[in-house]
């Protein structure tokens, strides 16, 4: 298996532009997640599926984010508008079981600039 | 102040040394611990995880939970260059759910 699969890798736009990251998890996982990483923050959750459902977007920072997971293969994360403080690595994980598995998986990671 | 807080590093150790990791935590909901390895440029890896208190062991990789007094503990010993990397703690009150982390401690082991 390739792993969990993330792009592109890397993303500079300018404030205002619509932002698209893309996440394929690895075959057969069931759970996905999604993490946002800043020297600030920190690494910080951002929203997770089960089986294709969100179960939890409490992490999401406010309405500009959306995420979406419509098939079991694939999973993207929006930011409309985007904004220079949304500047991070942006993670994309799949599990078998849950948070706590010893199966979870990172993918490399998406590295956006908002000019 | 934040729920986990982890010693903040860098630490700089030479090769073979016991190298210890700790975070604190304020969150006495937290039953779930987590400890990740991320290398640079790449996306953490879970390398233990401890329900409740106690010891787990992995080959030289030791995780410690004291819940009376919030702290935890990743020990490694014979620290190899290869574990040079930042390592993360992470924590949750429920399983599958949502995990706060640490700020991560930077570790450098020296040949």
């Amino acid at each position: 298996d390739a792993g969990v699969i993330q792009s592109p890798r890397h993303e500079v736009t300018e404030m205002g532009q619509e932002v698209t990251l893309r996440c394929k998890p690895i075959s057969g996982h069931d759970y996905l997640f999604w993490y946002r990483q800043t020297m600030m923050r920190g690494l910080e959750l951002l929203i997770y599926f089960n089986n294709n459902v969100p179960i939890d977007d409490s992490g999401m920072p406010e309405d500009r984010f959306s995420a979406k997971m419509p098939n079991a293969s694939f999973s993207t994360l929006k930011i409309q508008p985007s904004e220079p403080r949304d500047s991070a690595v942006y993670f994309c994980a799949s599990s078998s079981g849950g948070l706590t598995s010893d199966t979870q998986y990172f993918g490399p990671g998406t590295r956006l600039t908002v000019l | 102040q934040k729920e986990v807080e982890q010693d903040p590093g860098p630490l700089s150790v030479p090769e073979g040394a016991i190298v210890s990791l700790n975070c604190t935590y304020s969150n006495s909901a937290f039953q779930y611990f987590m400890w990740y390895r991320q290398y640079s440029r790449k996306g953490p890896e879970l390398l233990m995880y401890t329900y409740s208190s106690g010891n787990k062991e992995d080959g030289r990789f030791t995780a410690q939970v004291d819940k009376s007094s919030k702290y935890i503990s990743l020990f490694i010993r014979d620290s190899q260059p290869s574990d040079s990397a930042t390592y993360l703690c992470a924590m949750s009150n429920t399983n599958a759910g949502k995990s706060t982390f640490g700020d991560g401690t930077t570790l450098t082991v020296k040949p």
